[in-house]
């Protein structure tokens, strides 16, 4: 069965520093990986996703995610964190075998402050 | 990029009415919805998945006859809370599924689900 773990509830980072929001998944076959953030009483917005290709992957406002397949792992970092990234931060995995349903982990609360 | 629509982002009902919420995909069509309810502080759970001119697959635990799920278009896809209770009250977030495709019939290279904003149901 697919999962998906993030094992912090909340993660806080002073402004600037870097960051890191954990994600670790179980999923038969090739995964495709995807971040999204929430903020209050908003719907997920897509910050990135990874199907192929390079571990690295690029996203929106700054944000990047690295795919470790020894790991089974996929952590959304940012080089330099702004207190306007505070938010709540999802992963999702979809099997690649069809289904297209996607599995959310429970989310993890970024504070970044000033 | 996509855009995917909510309305009503909010809405406050007496208990034993029936609400309609609608999802729309507003620059691209969508085959696939999916419906997801959020509690507070906690994840996104899938209710069902809402399938153009075919009935919706539902999760399980889900009740079909409580949730009434129309996809009537490419573009829209409808969630009716029937007979709505206090502990319907939630905060329900839609998706929809959008393919890219390279040429005619091919397989889709790139899909993604983009979500709409939420609609706040409070139920009295």
């Amino acid at each position: 069965a697919q999962s998906v773990a993030q094992p912090e509830d909340q993660v806080n980072v002073a402004e600037g520093n870097p960051l890191t929001v954990k994600c670790t998944y179980s999923v038969s076959g090739n995964p495709y990986l995807f971040w999204y953030v929430q903020y209050p009483n908003r719907g997920l917005q897509f910050l990135l996703k990874y199907i192929t290709g390079d571990n690295l992957v690029k996203g929106s406002y700054g944000f990047e995610a690295e795919f470790n397949k020894s790991q089974t792992s996929f952590h959304l970092k940012k080089p330099s964190a702004l207190v306007s990234d505070s938010a709540l931060y999802f992963c999702a995995v979809r099997g690649a075998s069809g289904t297209y349903k996607y599995i959310f982990g429970t989310g993890t609360r970024l504070k970044v402050l000033a | 990029g996509a855009v995917v629509s909510q309305h009503p982002s909010r809405v406050i009902c007496k208990s034993g009415t029936s609400v309609k919420i609608e999802c729309r995909s507003l620059d691209f069509q969508a085959t696939t919805m999916f419906w997801y309810r959020q509690f507070p502080k906690q994840s996104l759970m899938l209710m069902a998945t809402s399938n153009e001119g075919s009935k919706a697959t539902y999760e399980q635990g889900v009740e079909k006859d409580k949730f009434l799920i129309n996809h009537a278009s490419l573009t829209l896809s409808t969630l009716t809370v029937t007979s709505a209770h206090p502990e319907d009250s939630s905060f329900y977030i839609c998706s929809a599924r959008r393919m890219l495709f390279v040429g005619e019939g091919a397989v889709p290279y790139q899909e993604t689900q983009y979500f709409g904003p939420g609609t706040r149901l409070l139920v009295l």
